[in-house]
């Protein structure tokens, strides 16, 4: 089945600092991925659809300069947490869907758990 | 109202019994509905697509509902391993996924 790898797993960064979270798909072509943030015990939150080769669509509320998405390739798509600060502590997920298998649901990363201190 | 409704539960329910969940949703244009499963602090995985004629995988039914809007998963003979948060999710246009906010699952020993 698809799968899809992200990194890191766990970041801890200082205040005002930025941070890269990894998206990809590692055995499919993926030209849309997902960025999600969950806080603990909610639901997933879609922050941001990732377009390749094209800008990002963002969610009502997500600002687009402090979460900078870039998917240069079919298969890498990368969140930038920039100038970090503790409220943006929280579970970060990316999601892809292996083309033309929509009953196959959609596949996560691992996760990345950002604490800002 | 919100796209997707879901008990959070929780739901603490003996080995070997029986559980069910609902979802109900509010776009009768959503296409396709899935059931993930997502252990604590880790990512959901998905579980069953939901079939308009319901579909079995072992323990684990789930129904789809269109003319009510909702869909279900029922849980037989409850396993340990079980106990986990249940999100029920749904696909309208696209690419547009909507997640429940998750039902919590205790099997108790």
């Amino acid at each position: 089945g698809a799968v899809v790898s992200q990194h890191p797993s766990r970041v801890i960064c200082k205040s005002g600092t930025s941070v890269k979270i990894e998206c990809r798909s590692l055995d499919f072509q993926a030209t849309t991925m997902f960025w999600y943030r969950q806080f603990p015990k909610k639901s997933l939150m879609l922050m941001a659809t990732s377009n390749e080769g094209s800008k990002a669509t963002y969610e009502q509320g997500v600002e687009k300069d402090k979460f900078l998405i870039n998917h240069a390739s079919l298969t890498l798509s990368t969140l930038t947490v920039t100038s970090a600060h503790p409220e943006d502590s929280s579970f970060y997920i990316c999601s892809a869907r292996e083309p033309g298998l929509p009953n196959y649901g959609y596949t996560f990363g691992s996760g990345t758990r950002l604490t800002v201190v | 109202r919100k796209e997707v409704e879901q008990d959070p539960g929780p739901f603490n329910v003996p080995e070997g019994a029986t559980v069910a969940f609902n979802c109900t949703y509010s776009n009768s244009a959503s296409q396709s509905f899935f059931w993930y499963r997502q252990d604590c602090r880790k990512e959901p995985k998905l579980l069953m697509s939901v079939y308009s004629s319901g579909n079995e995988d072992g323990r684990f039914t789930a129904q789809l509902n269109r003319a009510s809007q909702y869909i279900s998963l029922l849980i037989r003979d409850s396993k340990l391993s079980d106990s986990a948060t249940y999100l029920c999710v749904l696909q309208t246009g696209a690419n547009n996924l909507f997640f429940g906010t998750g039902t919590r699952l205790t099997v108790i020993p």
